[in-house]
């Protein structure tokens, strides 16, 4: 099918602290990838995306490498700031013009 | 307008009545969508609209959902005869036609059915 898995669970670190969430998807293909990120009380926004295998869409210190082998984009930081609190989804194209979203990752930094 | 405007923010009904949340998307924008994030849930697509040409409902969840844009520009999605099952955060977004998959989105509609 076309869909997208991310581990299950809220995730909760201290600041500066490093951050992987997980994202593997199932395609025929080679689908884009993206990460959207929801702050709290906001409307969900593009974070970032991968057009093709082996591209690395960066943004805010975040990034996420396109990997056919493992099909993954899994996303990381180095150094998380409590503004980084938030759920980030990761999604890819399906249908006409649809997105398929994971179930998402609610990150909690601690000061 | 600067963004995508949903109202409203947050709505809670009775069930068995039934609710319209409306979607204003961004001025140009031909394409429109509608979500629905469950607790624990991923994001479910709904309803797409794409300019002049026929919706694309195959997400509706139950012949209670329909949707409407008038004028190639506001949205309403229309649920009847509410189920407590409907609660959910139901999510609008828009885009160019050139860019599909680079949705900006509403901030959402909380719909509580009690």
């Amino acid at each position: 099918g076309n869909s997208v898995t991310q581990m299950e669970g809220p995730v909760t670190l201290s600041e500066e602290a490093f951050l992987t969430i997980n994202c593997t998807y199932t395609a025929t293909g080679y689908p884009s990838l993206f990460w959207y990120v929801q702050y709290p009380g906001e409307g969900l926004q593009l974070l970032l995306k991968a057009t093709k295998a082996d591209d690395k869409g960066s943004n805010k210190g975040f990034e996420a490498t396109y990997r056919k082998e493992t099909t993954s984009f899994h996303l990381e930081k180095g150094s998380v700031q409590v503004s980084d609190s938030a759920v980030y989804f990761c999604a890819r194209p399906y249908g006409n013009n649809r997105l398929a979203f994971g179930k998402g990752n609610q990150v909690v930094v601690i000061p | 307008g600067a963004g995508v405007s949903q109202s409203p923010s947050n709505k809670v009904t009775e069930k068995g009545k039934d609710v319209e949340l409306r979607c204003d998307p961004i001025s140009g924008h031909t394409a429109l969508y509608w979500y629905r994030q469950s607790l624990g849930q991923g994001l479910e697509f709904l309803i797409y609209f794409q300019g002049n040409s026929a919706p694309d409902k195959s997400g509706l969840p139950s012949d209670r959902f329909s949707a409407e844009r008038t004028g190639g520009s506001v949205s309403t999605l229309t649920i009847q005869r509410t189920q407590q099952e409907d609660s959910a955060v139901y999510l609008c977004a828009s885009s160019l036609a050139t860019e599909g998959r680079r949705y900006t989105f509403g901030s959402g509609t909380r719909l509580t059915v009690v």
